[in-house]
């Protein structure tokens, strides 16, 4: 079964410092996302992306946060100066379409420690 | 408004009982609400959705139950077992944009 695969799995940094999350997600998918969920707390949407660009973002997405699919096949997430409140579970995820009856396929997440 | 308020926080169910989870919505234009559930360490994984347009979807021991005019939806799981427990998110989709509105959690533990 195809699945949204995501690394690393445990990613701890200093504050500060700049992270990338990577995802590979299912390959004849064309809507990608990133999700984050800070431990206890509900799934919170980041960014959607499409045809090579941001489509929708929240306001948690803010200047620190970048995604890019640099070579077709990877989808990936950077933090320029992670902060410690950006300590959480991050989910890439994925879907064919767009809409209603769409399923977003998640992967199993990285969790990132900023120290 | 966006939110999407989940109840209860944590469920203790025997094996063989009825669990239900409850979720309410405020925003009229969503217009697709899946459930998702969610293994430790695991990402969530779609259990079964519903469209506003019918009141009841049933798959297997999983059944929704969505009342339009309340803004309200339900998950049941009938005849639960130990491996159902995880932790179930209800969602909501459409109000503009591709964004899921995840609720915030229930932790379920079917107990022998």
């Amino acid at each position: 079964e195809p699945e949204v695969t995501q690394t690393p799995s445990h990613q701890v940094t200093q504050m500060g410092q700049e992270v990338i999350l990577r995802c590979v997600p299912i390959s004849n998918h064309l809507y990608f996302y990133w999700y984050r969920q800070i431990l206890g707390q509900k799934v919170e949407f980041l960014v959607s992306f499409y045809n090579n660009e941001i489509s929708e973002k929240s306001e948690i997405f803010d200047d620190q946060f970048s995604v890019e699919r640099p070579d077709g096949s990877n989808f990936t997430l950077k933090i320029r100066s992670t902060k410690l409140e950006d300590s959480a579970m991050y989910f890439c995820a994925s879907s064919a379409q767009q809409g209603a009856n769409t399923e977003a396929f998640f992967g199993q997440g990285t969790r990132l420690t900023v120290v | 408004q966006q939110q999407v308020k989940q109840s209860p926080q944590s469920l203790i169910v025997q094996k063989g009982g009825i669990s239900i989870i409850n979720c309410a919505y405020e925003n009229t234009a969503f217009d697709y609400f899946p459930w998702y559930q969610q293994f430790p360490g695991k990402g969530p994984a779609l259990l079964i959705a519903i469209r506003p347009d019918v009141s009841e979807k049933k798959e297997g021991r999983f059944t929704i139950s969505f009342n339009k005019s309340a803004k309200q939806f339900s998950l049941h799981i009938m005849d639960s077992q130990p491996g159902d427990s995880a932790t179930y998110f209800c969602a909501a989709l459409g109000g503009g944009g591709n964004k899921l509105t995840f609720g915030t959690g229930t932790q379920l533990k079917v107990e022998l």
